[in-house]
């Protein structure tokens, strides 16, 4: 499976725009880009998932570089309910099953 | 609505005890799978099924075995328990199309003393 490089720990004041960033430098043309995240002492929940085009939903955005081998998630005004840990993952056509890095811990400063 | 239901939501063991842990969905997903996390890790895969009457191994599947009856329980079973095995177990749900986006439980805790 292509891998995902995120950074361990980001921290945002709150109502201020997070930009989570995730590496991906040998993902395929099939793969997915596809975020989740977990509040403390929960599932993970999908947050937003694209290909090649930029992605908005009512949860946040999805950058994605020209040549795929980056992307950012993007928070526009984080919330103190935003902090999580940010799963980055790559995910071929095939609905094969979610492989889960580390993310990146997010914290939000009231 | 109650999406996936996981029971029990903890559990404490002795080491050689058996258990098994239920996962239920009323979304009438075809693929359901079964997570472990361990302090400070992401989740990784124990088994999954992408329908009713089958399985597969995920990441770390040894000790434990599922089974996929009814297509809305995917049940993980613990033959002989190992203090290994504490750890946090999710179960997740999806469909086979679309989006594919999983649903998690809410959690199982197992202690194993």
């Amino acid at each position: 499976d292509a891998k995902t490089t995120q950074p361990n720990s980001m921290e945002s004041n709150e109502e201020e725009p997070v930009h989570l960033p995730c590496n991906h430098s040998t993902i395929s043309g099939t793969d997915y880009i596809h975020w989740y995240r977990q509040l403390p002492s929960q599932g993970p929940e999908y947050v937003i998932h694209g290909l090649t085009s930029n992605v908005n939903n009512r949860m946040a955005s999805l950058a994605i570089a020209e040549d795929r081998k980056s992307s950012t998630l993007i928070l526009h005004r984080a919330t103190l309910r935003d902090a999580a840990v940010y799963y980055c993952i790559l995910r071929d056509s095939g609905n094969t099953p979610l492989v889960f890095g580390k993310g990146t811990r997010l914290s939000v400063i009231a | 609505n109650a999406g996936v239901t996981q029971t029990p939501k903890f559990r404490v063991l002795k080491t050689g005890q058996s258990m098994t842990l239920l996962c239920a969905q009323d979304m009438n997903h075809e693929y359901m799978y079964w997570y472990r996390q361990d302090p400070g890790m992401g989740l990784r895969l124990i088994h999954y099924s992408v329908g009713e009457g089958t399985t597969a191994k995920g990441e770390v599947p040894d000790g434990y075995n599922v089974s996929r009856l009814k297509k809305q329980n995917f049940l993980l079973g613990l033959e002989s328990a190992a203090p290994s095995q504490t750890s946090v177990y999710f179960c997740a749900s999806s469909h086979n199309r679309g989006t594919g986006e999983l649903f998690f439980g809410e959690g199982s805790r197992l202690t194993v003393l």
